[in-house]
């Protein structure tokens, strides 16, 4: 156990469904972030929050949308999705004021867009 | 561009040691991580190595060289347990983590 927990785990969804995936950190960060993580492929950082300020967001389609109401809680929200869009969805969260910088995840959410 | 390099595939007996390598180019460094997800888990740290040396933690071992641009994952009296894979990821200027694919570590009787 990790102290991130995301729901769902698992989601199907068509192409012009809306759904939402969310993520909560037990740990009292101050970071949060948002990963894809495609077969074989390196991870793909979408979005960064810090104290709850989206810091980065690295030319991420406009049909995810992050957000992000306290320091513990991180959405992301889908709509008109695309096949290319199934994948694991990964959160993470750090506490980078103390100097140390390693990331804590999630367990993910595995998304397939039919 | 930033790159992260590292084996795709590697295979190893239960008992024996395991060198994983992990080549990097990236604008500015601020350490190095090394992460291990099992299938269908998340991603969870190992290691972090920010000046040249060896960190050695248990069974597993990280080294860094900035100079070479190089680390390596050692893993020692494998179990099959260790079966998963190991990500490599480094911290740029910017405090962002630059990912490397990960490499699949199979682990045989």
């Amino acid at each position: 156990e990790t102290g991130v927990t995301q729901t769902p785990r698992h989601l199907v969804m068509g192409m012009t469904n809306k759904k939402s995936l969310k993520c909560e950190q037990h740990l009292g960060h101050n970071a949060m972030y948002w990963y894809k993580q495609s077969a074989k492929k390196p991870l793909e950082l979408m979005f960064v929050y810090n104290f709850k300020e989206q810091t980065e967001n690295n030319s991420v389609p406009s049909r995810f949308s992050p957000e992000c109401p306290n320091s513990s809680h991180l959405f992301l929200h889908l709509h008109t999705l695309q096949p290319e869009d199934s994948a694991l969805y990964l959160c993470a969260s750090s506490q980078e004021s103390s100097g140390g910088y390693e990331q804590y995840f999630g367990p993910g959410t595995r998304l397939t867009v039919t | 561009g930033q790159n992260i390099d590292q084996p795709t595939e590697m295979t190893a007996t239960e008992g024996a040691i395991v060198q994983i390598n992990c080549t990097y180019q990236t604008s500015g460094f601020n350490g190095l991580f090394w992460y291990q997800q099992h299938a269908g888990e998340a991603p969870t740290f190992l290691s972090y190595n920010v000046l040249d040396g060896l960190e050695e933690k248990g069974r597993f071992s990280s080294f860094l060289s900035r100079s070479k641009g190089y680390s390596y994952l050692l893993l020692k009296e494998l179990q099959m347990k260790d079966s998963a894979s190991y990500l490599c990821a480094v911290m740029d200027s910017n405090y962002q983590l630059i990912w490397g694919a990960g490499t699949k570590l199979i682990i045989k009787p």
